[in-house]
């Protein structure tokens, strides 16, 4: 089965840009959707958007656009998250999770193992 | 924007049966889904479809769907299901979460 395997912990100055990657290991990305949740410390779940690789396709939260910008590197299997204009309320882990589209009965099926980035002066 | 409204905290003894509810307007046309998180770790899928549970979860894991509200149910409680639960659906071609309930198992 595919695990999804994220890039390692960031520290980052606020106004600066953070790129996390998510890279399927013992599979591809061919016929699914590749989303970003992030989680605040002690807080919930936030969707940020996904991307569908095969087609490139991306849907973001209204409240992250113009400032997300997911891609899909086919070749590799790897998806990447870049976050721009980060302050510090943007502190938080940020996971990546399979479905198999984005349809209204499609579920986040395989969670990557999370991603702390911190944004600190 | 549509919204998913969870009950922050459900305490439940071991072996007692748990229900953690789910409310959005309409929420019932809508599919929605479960997760579980443990402190420290990845979300996991413990409920999709309303009803159906993934391969490995566990029988006592159940969930219903109908007008306002959502429930996973959990009969039986074990110590080992204390965590965070989320509730998941779609609107409009967005994923909406609700807030999270920390179940406790005392």
């Amino acid at each position: 089965q595919v695990q999804l395997v994220q890039s390692g912990a960031e520290v980052k100055k606020p106004g600066s840009s953070v790129k996390v990657s998510c890279k399927a290991s013992g599979g591809t990305f061919n016929n699914c959707a590749i989303t970003w949740v992030r989680q605040a410390p002690g807080q919930g779940l936030e969707w940020m958007g996904g991307i569908i690789p095969i087609f490139d396709t991306a849907n973001y939260a209204q409240r992250f656009q113009g400032r997300v910008t997911i891609t899909a590197d086919k070749s590799t299997s790897t998806v990447y998250m870049q976050l721009g204009s980060l302050r510090s309320e943007d502190t938080a882990v940020y996971y990546c999770a399979r479905s198999d589209g984005f349809n209204d009965y499609d579920t986040f099926d395989i969670w990557g193992q999370g991603t702390m980035v911190t944004v600190s002066s | 924007s549509y919204g998913l409204t969870q009950p922050p905290s459900v305490s439940v003894s071991p072996g007692q049966t748990a229900s953690i509810s789910c409310s959005g307007d309409k929420v019932g046309d809508k599919y929605t889904c479960w997760y579980q998180q443990k402190s420290g770790q990845s979300p996991v899928l413990v409920m999709y479809q309303d009803t159906k549970r993934p391969s490995g979860i566990p029988e006592r894991f159940s969930g219903s769907n109908s007008g306002n509200t959502a429930t996973l149910t959990i009969s039986g409680t074990q110590a080992m299901d204390e965590a965070d639960y989320y509730c998941q659906a779609w609107d409009s071609s967005a994923v909406v979460f609700g807030g999270g309930t920390k179940l406790t198992v005392l």
